[in-house]
């Protein structure tokens, strides 16, 4: 079974409009965290956004917000006011406790494309 | 910016041949994670170093080794190159003293194999 799944591969949005990019995880581990990167086409991840399993509020990060819904083992990113520059892949991660000590891998989802259309 | 390195930018490679790429930390960072991402795929997980020894591996083969140095400064080598090892190569470095511990990644390396 897939640890993150993201079941939109590609989005449109109007510039200024919000978009609300979908990710669903499945772990048993009780303490994890989930992140949200973005993928210019130039390929440099860059950090957006983290939320903590035992977190009670939504993390929110200037236009990015992440809504949680932990029964629901649900991430979703909203980003507010659409700039022509959010046009990119959208990643959503997980990091679970590995066993070994310091080791805490991130498992990948395979992506969402943002196309900002002015 | 990161302040996350990595070199070279792109390569081009032969199948059989061997090569280094090399990633450098973020200062006050002491862990550095590899990862593979093919086209169109999400990153999986290569393998991470933490005080300069292997501290995980993901499902890759030996082939697939990795060295940290004092200065946390660390190096991907892939022997007996495939090509489905054509892929962009990211190095993320972190630290095991921040609560979240979040990756923050380099440039990538982009490699070629023919």
């Amino acid at each position: 079974a897939q640890k993150i799944t993201q079941t939109q591969p590609g989005m449109f949005v109007q510039e200024k409009e919000a978009v609300t990019l979908d990710c669903t995880y499945d772990t048993s581990d009780p303490s994890y965290g989930l992140f949200w990167y973005k993928q210019p086409s130039s390929g440099e991840m860059i950090f957006l956004i983290y939320q903590g399993s035992y977190d009670q509020q939504n993390a929110t990060e200037g236009r990015y917000s992440l809504n949680f819904q932990k029964a629901r083992k649900s991430a979703n990113l909203v980003i507010s006011a659409s700039q022509l520059g959010d046009s990119a892949m959208y990643f959503c991660a997980m990091r679970e406790t590995y066993s070994g000590a310091g080791s805490y891998q991130l498992t990948f989802g395979k992506g969402t494309k943002l196309s900002v259309i002015p | 910016e990161t302040g996350v390195t990595q070199s070279p930018t792109h390569l081009i490679k032969t199948r059989g041949q061997q090569v280094t790429l090399r990633c450098s930390s973020q200062s006050g960072h002491n862990t550095v994670s590899w990862y593979q991402q093919a086209l169109g795929q999400g990153p999986q997980f290569i393998f991470q170093y933490y005080r300069e020894e292997e501290n995980g591996r993901g499902n890759f083969p030996p082939r697939f080794s990795g060295l940290q140095f004092p200065n946390y400064s660390s190096e991907l080598n892939v022997n007996a190159l495939e090509l489905d090892d054509s892929a962009l190569y990211l190095c993320a470095s972190s630290s095991a003293t921040e609560v979240q511990e979040t990756q923050y990644f380099g440039p990538g390396t982009r490699l070629l194999v023919l």
